[in-house]
């Protein structure tokens, strides 16, 4: 079965460092999204991604968040200067057309911010 | 965003049936109501959707009250590994493009053996 497949599963890094989160969809999947879970919280919503464009966004995803994808299969997540609130899952999601509410995670790529 | 309420966790035994109640009072003529999971340390899976009529599929059964202000996902006969957080999410039929799905706290389910 196609899965959304991510990569690191665990990245560590120091405050005010760049990080860079890979996802690959599935392959005849036309909407990507962004997602990330604060240890005991709730999934939140990051950042839709359609037509090589944002869609929509959240207040999370300020300025220090950008998304791309930069060859037509992968879909990645920069984070420019980490926080330590920045310490979360993040996963990928993606869809095919018209199945809007069918979206397929990926497992989680887990950020640590020191 | 139409708002759910669910219980916070529920406990069950395995091979017994689950129902998992959701209410959505105020959901629009235009909602589709979803359900997901999500497993220990796992992302959220899709198991369920339903607009107006109940709903059957190979992980569950979506049974919608006729004036679809609640919903309960049914859980035939629960194993251990269906311990889970389920969430019941509304999604706008009308609403074309990315739409995002908006995630609540949802209902955490234990499975005794």
């Amino acid at each position: 079965e196609p899965e959304v497949t991510q990569t690191p599963s665990h990245q560590v890094t120091q405050m005010g460092q760049e990080v860079i989160l890979r996802c690959v969809p599935i392959s005849n999947h036309l909407y990507f999204y962004w997602y990330r879970q604060i240890l005991g919280q709730k999934v939140e919503f990051l950042v839709s991604f359609y037509n090589n464009e944002i869609s929509e966004k959240s207040e999370i995803f300020d300025d220090q968040f950008s998304v791309e994808r930069p060859d037509g299969s992968n879909f990645t997540l920069k984070i420019r200067s980490t926080k330590l609130e920045d310490s979360a899952m993040y996963f990928c999601a993606s869809r095919e057309q018209g199945k809007s509410g069918e979206l397929f995670f990926g497992e989680g790529s887990r950020l640590t911010v020191l | 965003d139409a708002k759910t309420t669910q219980p916070n966790s529920m406990e069950s035994n395995e091979e017994e049936p689950v129902h998992l109640p959701c209410n959505h009072s105020t959901i629009s003529g235009t909602d589709y109501i979803h359900w997901y999971r999500q497993l220990p340390s796992q992302g959220p899976e899709y198991v369920i959707h339903g607009l107006t009529s109940n709903v059957n599929n190979r992980m569950a059964s979506l049974a919608i009250a006729e004036d679809r202000k609640s919903s309960t996902l049914i859980l035939h006969r629960a194993t251990l590994r269906d311990a889970a957080v389920y969430y019941c999410i509304l999604r706008d039929l009308i609403f074309q493009g990315a739409q995002k799905l908006v995630f609540g706290q949802g209902t955490r389910l234990t499975i005794n053996p």
